[in-house]
């Protein structure tokens, strides 16, 4: 039973413009967020996390919304570059559980 | 600073053969310690996870099985894999928080 969903398996956005990755979740427990990039052949790196106390967290070109009424969360990349290309993976976490649950993952490719 | 080290970074194995990739973390204590597997096509599944020393769980019923013999050591093994076993296996740890640093991954390919 797959607890966070990203749908849209792949993304192709030219540089500069903005690159919307969205993830679903159905747990109600999950309280913690986090986006992993990933390269191919290379482990995944954290991107961004936000808490379920906040509607929004930003680092840089990086934006993450939180949408507890909905189950949704989004990650905006602006603007676009092409070290941007990569996998995305959208994690969720309930308090207490020692464990993430991961989404499939979103392809994105920028367009140079 | 903590680093994660895992290896080999690619591995060719014949069904049937055993299996055994180890990890190791440093510049911590008492971490927790990940497998998972991301299977082609497929998102990043947990297969295994240890909050201490000889304490493993295990999230799917499968042909693997872990061992965490030391405090920052966790080693996945097989002893006949299948070919459903081939994937990207990645190890990574915890600390108080559900941040997950991972390793840089193993590709097995079983044939």
């Amino acid at each position: 039973d797959q607890q966070v969903k990203q749908n849209s398996p792949s993304l192709s956005v030219q540089e500069g413009r903005i690159s919307i990755l969205n993830c679903d979740y159905t747990n109600s427990m999950f309280d913690y967020f986090l986006w992993y990039k990933k390269y191919p052949a290379e482990g995944p790196t954290f991107l961004i996390s936000i808490s379920s106390i906040k509607d929004k967290n930003e680092d840089g070109r990086f934006t993450v919304f939180l949408n507890k009424s909905a189950k949704h969360l989004s990650l905006h990349i602006v603007p676009s570059q092409p070290g941007d290309s990569a996998v995305y993976f959208c994690a969720a976490s309930e308090h207490g559980n020692n464990r993430l649950a991961f989404g499939k993952g979103n392809q994105v490719v920028v367009i140079p | 600073s903590q680093t994660i080290h895992q290896w080999p970074a690619t591995l060719v194995q014949p069904v049937g053969s055993p299996l055994s990739l180890e990890c190791t973390v440093e510049g911590t204590s008492n971490p927790n310690l990940y497998w998972y597997r991301q299977a082609a096509g497929r998102g990043l599944q947990l297969l295994f996870y240890s909050v201490g020393i000889g304490q493993i769980s295990s999230e799917v019923p499968q042909n693997l099985s872990a061992s965490r013999p030391q405090d920052r050591q966790f080693i996945l093994s097989s002893k006949k894999l299948l070919l459903s076993d081939s994937g990207f296996y990645l190890c990574a740890w915890s600390g108080d928080s559900m941040m997950l640093f991972f390793g840089s991954g193993t590709q097995l390919s079983v044939l």
